[in-house]
């Protein structure tokens, strides 16, 4: 088992540009989740779906936009990136007894 | 929503010393989980529990409904537990949209 897979795990952004993070899980999990962590803070909740079809946004979805169109894939889209998007993203998900499994995370830097 | 609280925000110990880390709820859940994150590395889950006590090598769980609180215990530390342990609670109803402490820094000097 694969687990959740996160690419790219690294990614310089300019100002502006636009990128995809992908998110991939193998375990059949209904809720996906994407959070950003900033140096030294906690995780905010970005967006997050209860299964296909279905996603809604977390505390800090501004900039950020998702879609769930297979239970495998939840990837998060960034337009128009700011230096305030520099983070960690972690990507995660769950199925009730089974825990949570988290993706090894993607570092971006916007300058 | 629910306020999760964990103390120490750092504990610094020496090898082998026994480690005790707390947390603590303001609303009623269904599960808690402790998460570990190596500096720079990725979140593992550690444990998932509802009641009573987990074991899994050296770390324990145990959790209090009650008294709404948890303990993350390690025994005989060593230098690679040194890690930031996270505690995050559920919704009791509804999704599963996790409530995260602001975590505890445990650095263990060999």
């Amino acid at each position: 088992n694969a687990g959740v897979t996160q690419t790219p795990k690294f990614r310089i952004l300019k100002i502006g540009q636009s990128m995809t993070l992908q998110c991939t899980q193998d375990m059949n999990h209904n809720y996906m989740y994407w959070y950003r962590q900033d140096p030294g803070m906690g995780l905010k909740l970005i967006y997050y779906s209860v299964g296909a079809g279905i996603t809604d946004k977390g505390e800090v979805p501004n900039g950020y936009n998702v879609s769930r169109s297979t239970t495998e894939d939840f990837p998060l889209r960034l337009e128009l990136a700011a230096p305030s998007q520099t983070s960690v993203y972690f990507c995660a998900s769950s199925s009730g007894p089974s825990g949570y499994t988290f993706g090894s995370g993607t570092r971006l830097t916007v300058v | 929503k629910n306020e999760v609280e964990q103390s120490p925000q750092n504990l610094t110990a020496q090898e082998g010393e026994f480690i005790t880390i707390n947390c603590s709820y303001s609303v009623g859940i269904s599960a808690l989980h402790w998460l570990q994150q190596h500096p720079g590395g990725g979140i593992v889950s550690l444990f998932m529990l509802s009641s009573g006590k987990k074991k899994h090598g050296r770390l324990i769980a145990t959790i209090n409904i009650q008294e709404k609180h948890s303990s993350l215990h390690i025994t005989a530390s060593h230098p690679r537990d040194s890690a930031v342990y996270i505690c995050a609670v559920p919704p009791f109803f509804g999704n599963e949209k996790l409530t995260f402490g602001t975590g505890t820094r445990l650095t263990i000097i060999p």
